[in-house]
């Protein structure tokens, strides 16, 4: 059936070094991929999204890319910052109007 | 302003009693959901809709009832709550065709 699978729970890294949160999903579809940010006591907020073309999807040092042939959707940061510790979750919306997400990365920086 | 409005923000129930949860959105979009989020588990979807008057199953329905009377409201129901039904739930609308989520602030619900 269709999922979506974020194999880390937890990440901890050192601010400067890169950023990389697994997403990778099932589907008998093509869907469009999401990417959600939740900072904390806040409600979660769109990110990044996939495109219908090819085009890399890039907000605030965030990319991401599609690769149909892994069914993958991995977030990337060249650059990690303390403001960047926050949930993140993957999703993905298989055209049926239902949207379905990961369980989520909790992403902490520290100096 | 918030475009999503959620209410109560915080909610303390007793276990068998019936809880309704409200939610109200003014970005005039057809899709609806009600998700819970606990630790460990994401985000998980309860029930959605597509405009109003539908509502359908989410992954994890059991338990809750929904209802969309209008475009603009959406309410989850506990009918009988229970203690496993603690959670914080958040309600969001759906943009179109590619279905962009935006989210109300949430309602932390505890059932003793």
């Amino acid at each position: 059936g269709d999922s979506v699978t974020q194999t880390e729970g937890l990440v901890t890294l050192t601010e400067g070094l890169p950023v990389m949160l697994n997403c990778t999903y099932q589907s008998t579809y093509s869907p469009f991929l999401f990417w959600y940010v939740q900072h904390l006591n806040e409600a979660p907020k769109l990110l990044l999204k996939s495109f219908t073309d090819n085009k890399r999807p890039e907000h605030q040092g965030f990319h991401a890319t599609l690769h149909k042939s892994s069914s993958s959707f991995h977030l990337q940061k060249s650059s990690a910052q303390l403001s960047d510790s926050a949930l993140y979750y993957c999703a993905c919306y298989y055209g049926n109007e239902k949207i379905t997400f990961g369980a989520g990365t909790k992403l902490t920086i520290k100096p | 302003e918030a475009a999503v409005t959620q209410s109560p923000r915080n909610k303390v129930a007793v276990t068998g009693g019936k809880v309704t949860l409200s939610c109200n959105q003014t970005n005039n979009h057809n899709n609806m959901y009600w998700y819970r989020q606990d630790t460990g588990h994401g985000l998980r979807l309860i029930h959605y809709s597509y405009g109003a008057g539908s509502t359908e199953k989410g992954d994890i329905p059991d338990g809750y009832k929904a209802s969309r009377p209008s475009q603009e409201n959406f309410s989850l129901i506990l009918e009988l709550a229970t203690p496993s039904q603690t959670s914080v739930y958040f309600c969001a609308s759906g943009d179109g065709i590619q279905n962009t989520l935006y989210f109300g602030a949430g309602t932390r619900l505890s059932v003793l």
